[in-house]
């Protein structure tokens, strides 16, 4: 019972470097999402997808792209780190009223 | 712009005491969720709203949807040390039905 996988777990980068989060759900769950989260505050959503093939900017999309080429996964995209990205990252998808988080990938840009 | 509101941003009180906490918006949603996150961990379902006067109660938390489904509060009355934690609104409404998080409340428990 797989639910919602995130990897890495935890990563470090170099300013300027490029990397992906990678998300996958066995529950054949048409919405999903990527939030981000900075200590003690709640979480912004980054990019979420209702559906194969379709995909839309959230409250912070910038500095960010993902894809959804299939239901069960979403990669999330750093193109160019950068110390404002520094955060714990959320990946989830949802039926209805709920929602299933994966168990988040520690991120910090040096 | 944050569309979800939480009030207060921290809150530190003794076991035993009650408290509220409050998630408000100027936008109307279907449904409301609360959440509780401890640290290292995702966020943890406690309760979805989704009708305008809406009162649930989960033991010592009771969660209300205000009438225009503007806003809600979660109210936790003998506030014990395991009730600890980072708490969470969520909502989503119109047509694209995304889910937004509000900017959260931390409770710490003295005991």
């Amino acid at each position: 019972n797989a639910g919602v996988t995130q990897t890495p777990k935890f990563r470090i980068l170099k300013i300027g470097q490029s990397m992906t989060l990678q998300c996958t759900q066995d529950m054949n769950h048409n919405y999903m999402y990527w939030y981000r989260q900075d200590p003690g505050m709640g979480l912004k959503l980054i990019y979420y997808s209702v559906g194969a093939g379709i995909t839309d900017k959230g409250e912070v999309p910038n500095g960010y792209n993902v894809s959804r080429s299939t239901t069960e996964d979403f990669p999330l995209r750093l193109e160019l780190a950068a110390p404002s990205q520094t955060s714990v990252y959320f990946c989830a998808s949802s039926i209805g009223n709920t929602i299933y988080f994966g168990e988040g990938s520690w991120l910090t840009v040096v | 712009t944050q569309l979800l509101e939480q009030s207060p941003q921290f809150l530190s009180i003794q076991e035993g005491e009650n408290l509220t906490v409050y998630c408000n918006s100027s936008s109307v949603f279907s449904s409301l969720q609360w959440y509780r996150q401890e640290p290292g961990e995702g966020p943890v379902l406690l309760v979805t709203v989704v009708t305008g006067g809406e009162v649930k109660k989960l033991k010592r938390l009771t969660f209300q949807f205000g009438d225009a489904r503007k806003d809600s509060s979660l109210h936790i009355t003998a506030a014990q040390p395991g009730d600890t934690g980072l708490y969470l609104c969520a909502a989503k409404g119109g047509a694209t039905n995304k889910l937004i998080f509000g900017t959260g409340t931390l409770l710490a428990v003295q005991p």
